[in-house]
């Protein structure tokens, strides 16, 4: 069956400017969850969605949020982009919330944001 | 923050030889998983253990987990050039993976 589906790929944005990047989960999982890499601070978590409500979000300002839709896919926004925005937009997606002992996460390709 | 510290940052081997990548973290766990990402690419999933086991095997690799030391490696035996890539280790205490900073793995044919 499909993977996580990210779109898109990649994208260049200006200062100021807002960006919405979206997420399609693996068929019948309804978990999502936002992940952010960039080479300074690795892997850090953004937000988790299930069953369209926010479970838990990593600490990151109120300029980053996102949401989920009923059929569980997922988009997340940032506003105000500033140059320490630019990265690679991870979404992963599981069948349950959270991490109990047999969840497996998945991961998309990412989206890699440049801000210039 | 990154609850998972992983040893060696970097590992550069003989294609045929094994490799061996050492992740602790801090915290109690639900589950240890260990991702691997080609460079630019996303996460692929290797392999969950859960926090009542200590040993688990899928193909060429071994993951074993130590909980009372709070820590995790990963064997890749018979190692390939397509092997090579960054190696995560990411632990699950309730609500999200924190991962460690990776180790880049080189197989040189």
């Amino acid at each position: 069956k499909a993977g996580v589906t990210q779109t898109p790929r990649y994208l260049i944005k200006t200062r100021g400017q807002q960006v919405t990047l979206s997420c399609s989960p693996i068929s019948g999982h309804r978990s999502v969850s936002w992940y952010q890499q960039t080479p300074g601070q690795g892997l850090q978590f953004l937000f988790e969605y299930f069953s369209e409500t926010q479970r838990n979000k990593g600490n990151f300002p109120g300029r980053f949020s996102g949401r989920q839709f009923s059929n569980s896919r997922s988009e997340m926004n940032v506003s105000t982009l500033e140059l320490g925005d630019s990265a690679l937009y991870l979404c992963a997606s599981s069948l349950v919330a959270g991490i109990v002992s047999g969840n497996t996460i998945y991961f998309g390709e990412g989206s890699w944001l440049t801000v210039v | 923050s990154q609850q998972g510290e992983e040893d060696p940052q970097a590992l550069s081997i003989q294609e045929g030889e094994n490799a061996t990548m050492n992740c602790s973290y801090k915290t109690s766990i639900n589950n240890l998983q260990w991702y691997r990402q080609n460079s630019g690419r996303g996460l692929v999933h290797l392999i969950l253990i859960r926090s009542n086991e200590r040993e688990k095997h899928s193909g060429r690799l071994r993951v074993t987990l130590d909980t009372s030391k709070k820590s995790s490696s990963l064997l890749i035996t018979a190692s390939r050039a397509a092997d090579t890539a960054s190696y995560f280790c990411a632990t699950g205490g309730t609500d999200k993976l924190i991962f460690g900073t990776g180790t880049r793995l080189q197989v040189f044919p």
